[in-house]
């Protein structure tokens, strides 16, 4: 089992282009999560999902959308990135009925410009 | 909604020696506290976690204690070895909140 994957692993943006990051994983969870982790900021929930077809706003949504079409996928997407959005994003899944414990992906490196 | 408070931001240690590193909560209807470590460059992972229903819980070298009147608890690191350096978080949940509420990080060196 692979767990949870990201893609794509860095990437450069300049002010205002759009990207989408993928998260997949292959453990059937019902939950999945998108995190940004910045220096002394710890890790602050940007959206999150708790099945296919849902999402709710985490603690900072603004400037990302996302979508759970399918329950093994959460995409985040930028709609015009700015240099604020520069960080380290992880996704993670969990089963349902928690809280339990959340697995994490290997992160997206992520730049503005 | 809940805030977690971590402390302290960094914290240096003589290996053999041991580590300790508290958070507080806010919300006390809190009842779930993991602890993840995160190495350099990867990704945060589980360490221990403990329930409101229990004030301590040990996992060889490393022990949680939970003081749910004071409402904080605490991460405990025997016999430091170089492998425990590392980033630690703390979070809290609760029951039916489906989300996890992380502290700032510790970042703990230990030094040979």
């Amino acid at each position: 089992n692979a767990g949870v994957t990201q893609t794509p692993k860095f990437r450069v943006l300049k002010t205002g282009q759009s990207m989408t990051l993928l998260c997949a994983q292959d453990m059937n969870h019902e939950y999945m999560y998108w995190y940004r982790q910045d220096p002394g900021m710890g890790l602050r929930l940007i959206h999150y999902s708790v099945g296919e077809g849902t999402t709710a706003k985490g603690e900072v949504p603004d400037g990302y959308n996302v979508s759970r079409l399918k329950k093994q996928n959460f995409l985040l997407g930028l709609e015009s990135a700015a240099p604020s959005q520069t960080s380290v994003y992880f996704c993670a899944s969990s089963v349902a009925g928690g809280p339990f414990e959340q697995f994490f992906g290997p992160g997206t490196r992520l730049t503005v410009l | 909604g809940e805030n977690v408070e971590q402390h302290p931001s960094t914290l240096s240690v003589q290996e053999g020696d041991s580590a300790v590193i508290k958070c507080t909560y806010s919300d006390s209807a809190s009842n779930y506290f993991p602890w993840y470590k995160q190495e350099l460059g990867k990704r945060p992972q589980l360490i221990i976690d403990i329930r409101s229903n229990v004030g301590e819980k040990k996992d060889q070298r490393i022990a949680v204690t939970l003081n749910k009147t004071a409402k904080h608890f605490s991460l405990h690191i025997t016999e430091t070895q170089p492998e425990d350096s590392a980033v630690y978080f703390c979070a809290a949940s609760t029951v039916g909140a489906q989300k996890l509420v992380f502290g700032q990080g510790t970042r703990l060196t230990i030094n040979p």
